[in-house]
C-alpha cells in the first residue's frame, strides 16, 4: 500500500536556524507532492507543490521543497526559520491515477524566539 | 470570506447518537472530500464528491452517510455513533478531481463521542 512518512514528528529550532523537514513515499510511478502547513488556530493551506519540471520548488513564506526520484523524497527547507513558522507541517503525495492525497503524520515546528 | 466553513466546530456526545456535519465552500469548486484526522494526526479520505457524484469511497463503515444537495455542499451524517469515531473531520473542495489539485480545506470538526 502507498504511503507516506514524516521522520521527525516534532522540531524545536530556535529563530535564524536553517530547517528541513523529511518527507518519503512509498510509490514508483509519477507523483505529484504538496506541503500543507496547519498554523495555530487555522485552517491547513497549501505550502507548496510539484507535478512536473523543475525538482526545486519554491512556495510561500521562503519555504522550498526538492523533489528526488531516487530517493522518493520531497523534503522541505527554510534557511532561516522565523517565531512565525511555528506550525503544523504536513507532506501529501497524489500517485498514478488515483484521486487520492496520502498523507504523513505531520511535523509539529516549534521555533523559539 | 470564509472559503471552506463546517458546523459544528466542536461536537460532543453519546454513543448511539446520530448526528451530522456539515460543509460548504463558496470557491466554485466541483469536488469536495470528508477526511478523518485520527489520534496520530494520519487524515485519511473517506469520500470524495464531483460534481454531486460520488467518486472515492473509502473503506468507512454505512453508519457514515455523505450527502451533496449541491456542488457547494457536502454534508456527513453519522449513525449509531461510536467511541472509535471520535476524531476530527476535515471538509476540503477542489477546482476538479485532478490529482495536482490543490484542495482547500475548513477548520475541521472536533468530534467526542462519551
Amino acid at each position: 500500500a502507498q504511503s507516506v512518512s514524516q521522520h521527525n514528528h516534532h522540531v524545536i529550532l530556535s529563530e535564524a536556524a536553517s530547517l528541513e523537514l523529511g518527507c518519503n513515499y512509498s510509490y514508483g510511478g509519477t507523483v505529484n507532492l504538496f506541503w500543507y502547513v496547519q498554523y495555530p488556530g487555522q485552517h491547513l493551506q497549501l505550502l507548496l507543490k510539484y507535478f512536473s519540471g523543475d525538482p526545486l520548488v519554491k512556495g510561500i513564506k521562503g519555504f522550498e521543497a526538492e523533489f528526488i526520484k531516487s530517493k522518493f523524497s520531497f523534503n522541505l527547507r527554510k534557511p532561516s526559520v522565523q517565531w512565525s513558522d511555528t506550525a503544523e507541517y504536513f507532506c501529501a503525495v497524489n500517485a498514478g491515477s488515483n484521486y487520492q492525497l496520502i498523507w504523513g503524520a505531520g511535523t509539529k515546528l516549534i521555533i523559539k524566539p | 470570506d470564509t472559503a471552506v466553513s463546517q458546523t459544528p466546530k466542536y461536537l460532543v456526545t453519546q454513543m448511539g447518537n446520530d448526528k451530522s456535519i456539515k460543509c460548504e465552500q463558496n470557491l466554485g469548486h466541483d469536488t469536495m472530500y470528508w477526511y478523518k484526522q485520527d489520534s496520530k494526526k494520519f487524515l485519511k479520505i473517506m469520500f470524495s464528491y464531483n460534481n454531486k457524484e460520488l467518486i472515492i469511497n473509502e473503506t468507512v463503515p454505512n453508519r457514515f452517510s455523505p450527502k451533496s444537495p449541491d456542488k457547494a455542499h457536502l454534508n456527513l451524517h453519522i449513525n449509531s455513533l461510536e467511541l472509535g469515531d471520535s476524531a476530527v473531520y476535515f471538509c476540503a473542495s477542489s477546482h476538479g478531481l485532478a490529482g495536482n489539485n490543490e484542495q482547500f480545506f475548513g477548520p475541521g470538526t472536533r468530534l467526542t463521542v462519551l
